[in-house]
């Protein structure tokens, strides 16, 4: 069971490019999200799907797509990557998207580190 | 809407010393807590949690609190070990909100 997983580990990409980060969980889990991690900062929402065909706005989602191609997947795309967008990403997944789950448990991948020189 | 308030970092502290990392939130109703830990170069990782008042959350030695009436969930633990040093997330999922909510994280560098 490999849980959350997460492609590339690492990109260093040139400001102006685009990239899509690739994420996939196995647990057939409803609910995915993306965060990016900087310091002093913790964790901040990019986007979220409640569903497999639902895409949301979190906190930060400026320059920043998403695509749920199907309940396993969900990618991020940058579609031009300004320096700002340095960062770690990391993509999680939740068994439901109710106000009542409070029990349940994100489940994280390892992250993407990005790069934008 | 909900928050969760963890102190500033980062805890330094010598092998086999006692660990506190305060945590306390403002959340809807009654909130399931969570302390999810980072190891360096990973992702996040549930550590323990609670989901009623009174209960504890225990494991590898880690325990907290559910306290209603101060509104916390502390980490402690009563000596730790080199290989616990990593960032330390306190979480609550409300009943009032869709998605979990994070504080900004504590790190803790324990020293031989």
């Amino acid at each position: 069971n490999a849980g959350v997983t997460q492609t590339p580990k690492f990109q260093v990409l040139k400001t102006g490019q685009s990239m899509t980060l690739q994420c996939a969980q196995d647990m057939n889990h409803n609910s995915m999200y993306w965060y990016r991690q900087d310091p002093g900062m913790g964790l901040r929402l990019i986007y979220y799907s409640a569903s497999e065909g639902t895409t949301d706005k979190g906190e930060v989602p400026n320059g920043y797509n998403v695509s749920r191609l199907n309940k396993r997947e969900f990618s991020l795309r940058l579609e031009s990557a300004a320096p700002s967008q340095t960062s770690v990403y990391f993509c999680a997944s939740r068994k439901t998207f109710e106000k009542t789950s409070g029990q349940e448990t994100q489940y994280f991948g390892p992250g993407t580190r990005l790069l934008v020189l | 809407g909900d928050s969760v308030t963890q102190m500033e970092g980062p805890v330094t502290l010598s092998e086999e010393a006692f660990l506190t990392i305060n945590c306390t939130y403002t959340a809807t109703g009654y909130p399931s807590l969570f302390w999810y830990v980072q190891y360096p170069g990973e992702g996040l990782q549930l550590l323990l949690k609670a989901t009623k008042a009174d209960d504890k959350g225990s494991n590898k030695g880690f325990e907290a609190t559910y306290r209603k009436e101060t509104t916390s969930f502390h980490l402690e633990k009563g000596s730790v070990q080199v290989s616990d040093s990593a960032v330390y997330f306190c979480a609550l999922k409300s009943g009032g909100s869709y998605i979990p909510t994070f504080g900004r994280g504590t790190s803790l560098i324990v020293h031989p």
